[in-house]
Order: C-alpha cells, then sequence, then structure tokens
C-alpha cells in the first residue's frame, strides 16, 4: 500500500512569512496527526484529526498555527506568520482508529525560519 | 497522567554486540506500547508493538522488547548490533484513559566497527 505523503520535503522562509505544509495519509485511514519534531527531541502532537473533525489540538500554537481536513482525506498545516522557533521538522501520521493502532509516517517536511 | 522516560539519550555499541535501549511508562490505565526507529531523514518506522498480548514482543531486524508491568518497563533488546542498527529510536504509550500517544525524548544508538 502507499505510506503517508508529505510536501514540500525541505522549506526556507523568513521570519515573519507564512508557509503551508501538505498531507495525504493512508487510504482509508481515519485518524490523522501532524507532530512538530524540534532537533534533538521527540515528536510533539501538535493536532489530531479523526475524519474530518479535530480531537485534540491543546498543544496547538492557535495564534500562528491553522490545520485542516477538509473531506477527511488530505489535510493542510499552515503557519502565519513564522518565528524563528518553528523551524523543526513537520511530519504528518495516520492510523486505522487512533485507538493505539500503529501510526505510519510520512517522511516529514524539514521547516527552516531564518 | 500518563508518560514515558528514555533512560539514556546516548547508547554506543560495538557491531556485534548485544543492544540494549530502556523505556520506562507511566499509565494508569492498561497501556499499549510502542518501538519506533528513526533513521536520518527518514520518517518514523515501527518496530514493534505491546497491547496486551504476549509480554515478549517480537519486532522488524531482529528486535524485541518485553513489557514487565511491576517495573513499568518496556527495554528495546537486540542479540547483535548492525552497522544499519544506528539511528534514533522512540519510545511510545498510549492510554485508553487519554488516547493519547505520548513520546520518549528518544535514544541515538552509535553502532561502532
Amino acid at each position: 500500500e502507499a505510506g503517508v505523503a508529505q510536501s514540500p520535503r525541505y522549506k526556507i522562509i523568513e521570519k515573519r512569512q507564512s508557509v503551508a505544509f501538505w498531507c495525504n495519509p493512508i487510504s482509508g485511514h481515519a485518524t490523522l496527526y501532524w507532530y512538530q519534531q524540534i532537533l534533538g527531541q521527540g515528536p510533539k502532537l501538535l493536532i489530531q484529526f479523526q475524519n474530518n473533525g479535530v480531537v485534540d489540538d491543546s498543544q496547538l500554537p492557535k495564534d500562528r498555527f491553522s490545520a485542516e481536513r477538509l473531506k477527511g482525506v488530505d489535510s493542510t498545516l499552515k503557519i502565519q506568520p513564522a518565528k524563528l522557533e518553528d523551524s523543526a521538522v513537520y511530519l504528518c501520521a495516520s492510523s486505522w482508529e487512533g485507538r493505539g493502532d500503529e501510526q505510519f509516517f510520512g517522511p516529514g517536511t524539514r521547516l527552516t525560519v531564518l | 497522567a500518563q508518560s514515558v522516560t528514555q533512560l539514556d539519550s546516548h547508547v554506543s555499541v560495538s557491531e556485534g554486540t548485544p543492544v540494549l535501549l530502556r523505556c520506562n511508562y507511566s499509565s494508569s490505565y492498561s497501556p499499549s506500547l510502542f518501538w519506533y526507529v528513526q533513521h536520518p531523514n527518514k520518517g518514523l518506522q515501527l518496530l514493534l508493538k505491546y497491547t496486551s498480548a504476549a509480554t515478549l514482543v517480537k519486532g522488524i531486524n531482529g528486535f524485541e522488547a518485553e513489557f514487565k508491568k511491576s517495573e513499568t518497563s518496556f527495554h528495546l533488546t537486540k542479540p547483535s548490533a548492525h552497522m544499519s542498527d544506528a539511528a534514533e529510536y522512540f519510545c511510545v504509550v498510549w492510554s485508553s484513559g487519554t488516547y493519547k500517544y505520548i513520546f520518549g525524548t528518544g535514544t541515538r544508538l552509535k553502532v561502532l566497527a
């Protein structure tokens, strides 16, 4: 089966600019996750979708980050405006139902904010 | 509350010697536990998972982990390290009480020739 797709793989922007990331999960997976992984740290959950509804966005900086999952399939994560501390790898993952089942991860998008 | 602690941030072993990566967890509910591996510039890949069946779990590439409830541990082992095992390893806990996956801070494994 095809894996989780993410684009772009790399992005370099200046602070205060905006950026968007795209994720296409594995077909049929109801649950989609966006994680932020800062260098040297473990992934931190930003937002979790169940189909097209938000299950958990408690750690999403809502003043600058937004995410949507229209039609319960692919998803976009946006940062506007970006700050230096947003430099990280943004990982998208999906799972069948989000109840302790395996998460499948995409390759990630490496964001550098200058 | 649930949490996971990876006791070593870096582990170095010689090729052909055993690997031990330590993970302790805290969960008020029956947990599901996972080990993921992340090679440089790659996404995370599942090595193995524990979901309340057998306490000794076998995974891919010769890795295995033992769930010890009394010690709240889920250590990852491999009898003989290979150069290709050099990567970052993450222990993850999922709780049926919170429905959240919590990642450890990771252990970077270095394999010496």
